[in-house]
């Protein structure tokens, strides 16, 4: 079956500084990888959504400048917060498109930020 | 563009009651139509999808059937357990398109 990783599962950081999560696919081909956040108040915000050899699409709100992705290969795709502040906190997910038209979901990565 | 609406912000059930959680929909053409289910501290996991009018999807005693006429794909399980506490998110996606969105999730609590 599908199977979605991501690691860490939980991450704390200083404020100011950086950190980098990751999704791994397990048993189908993650051609298509989309990042959102799940915070408090909030349902699911679409980050971005990256293609293998397409450009990554991010969604208003949302640049390059601070959720950098790396997308190399057909199971794996990496996210980077830069410079987190408060605001950053929430359930970091990536969706990975499988068969059936489906999405799965890795277990997420979840972000503090101090 | 498109959007989810869930009316129920909280459900709270005794065990063996019948559960309805409404969605309904606002879409152009046939999107398709996603049940998750999502427990404290992990992922949504997908619980079953429908894609055509009058289709029903179904999964662990769940169901729901794709109405395009009234927009609407509401959730139901003819008998809940407390195993069944959990956020459920209603959602619409275009695979052409690879988005999802997803409703605002209904928290379903069931006393034993």
């Amino acid at each position: 079956g599908a199977l979605v990783y991501q690691y860490p599962r939980r991450t704390i950081c200083k404020s100011g500084t950086s950190m980098r999560m990751e999704c791994q696919a397990v048993g189908f081909q993650a051609t298509s990888v989309a990042w959102y956040r799940q915070s408090p108040q909030k349902t699911f915000e679409l980050i971005a959504l990256s293609t293998v050899n397409s450009a990554i699409k991010y969604e208003q709100n949302f640049t390059q400048e601070k959720f950098p992705i790396s997308h190399p290969n057909l199971s794996f795709s990496s996210m980077t917060v830069l410079n987190a502040y408060l605001e950053d906190r929430g359930l970091y997910l990536c969706g990975v498109w499988g068969n059936q038209d489906t999405q799965y979901f890795g277990p997420g990565t979840r972000l503090l930020v101090l | 563009g498109d959007s989810v609406t869930q009316t129920e912000g909280q459900v709270a059930l005794s065990e063996e009651d019948f559960l309805t959680i409404h969605c309904n929909y606002s879409a152009s053409g046939y999107p398709a139509l996603f049940w998750y289910v999502q427990y404290p501290g992990e992922g949504p996991q997908f619980l079953f999808r429908a894609s055509r009018d009058k289709e029903k999807g179904s999964s662990r005693g769940f169901e729901a059937t794709y109405d395009k006429g009234t927009t609407s794909f509401h959730l139901r399980k003819a008998s809940v357990q407390e195993s069944d506490s959990a956020v459920y998110y209603c959602a619409l996606g275009r695979p052409n398109t690879n988005k999802v969105v997803f409703g605002t999730g209904t928290r379903l609590q069931v006393l034993p």
